[in-house]
């Protein structure tokens, strides 16, 4: 069964510091794998996606790298802001899948606080 | 939010009602979809459609119809609402239906079913 685990499940950091949030996965064969942001009640909204060949995708201050060997990405945030806070969704996709088939994780939920 | 508007974004019903939740997109996206998100599942699939009148199910459809008459309106409807159909609500779309392409979420709706 494709799984997607994220980890960890909460984290509470000070504004300005760095993180690092991780994402294990056995979806098989793959494609490609997305980060998603998603604020308190409101929808998710795309970070980065990245193919098998990539290992590094970044937006602004928001890195994700990938090992597609290990199976595993992680999403790192630099110089936190309080509008960090949010829950922080991996999404992995095998090839030719529709875009709604895509194997979802829980989410880390990340509070910055000042 | 890209577009999408979610109606209502909170209900209260009880077990037993009808319940229709609607999606309203001005994007002219092909592909729509409906999402369940409860702690500790991620976001699920609960259908989605390729096409006016064209619908397919997803991995946690019982319980659940969906109607397409029109490119933008995508309905959701819970024929006799139990309260294990209290969740979150997402709607979402995309342009075409791979993995690649990104999907934009609308802003939710809140059911709870007593």
């Amino acid at each position: 069964k494709n799984q997607v685990e994220q980890s960890p499940q909460s984290l509470i950091i000070l504004e300005g510091k760095n993180c690092t949030l991780q994402c294990n996965y056995t979806v098989s064969p793959f494609s490609n794998l997305r980060w998603y942001k998603q604020d308190t009640g409101r929808g998710p909204v795309s970070l980065t996606i990245m193919t098998f060949s990539e290992n590094t995708k970044s937006n602004g201050r928001y890195t994700a790298t990938l090992d597609a060997d290990t199976k595993q990405s992680s999403l790192h945030i630099t110089a936190s802001q309080l509008s960090d806070s949010a829950s922080y969704i991996c999404v992995v996709s095998g090839p030719n899948t529709n875009a709604g088939k895509s194997t979802f994780g829980d989410g880390t939920t990340l509070t910055v606080k000042p | 939010d890209a577009g999408i508007t979610q109606s209502p974004r909170h209900k209260v019903t009880e077990t037993g009602t009808p319940v229709t939740l609607r999606c309203h997109q001005t994007e002219n996206h092909r592909y729509m979809y409906w999402y369940r998100q409860d702690p500790g599942h991620g976001l699920r699939l609960i259908h989605y459609s390729y096409g006016v009148k064209d619908t397919d199910k997803g991995e946690v459809s019982d319980g659940y119809s969906v109607s397409r008459s029109k490119t933008e309106d995508f309905l959701l409807t819970l024929e006799s609402a139990t309260s294990s159909q209290t969740s979150v609500y997402f709607c979402a779309i995309s342009e075409r239906s791979g993995s690649n392409n990104e999907q934009f979420f609308g802003p939710g709706t809140r059911l709870t079913v007593l």
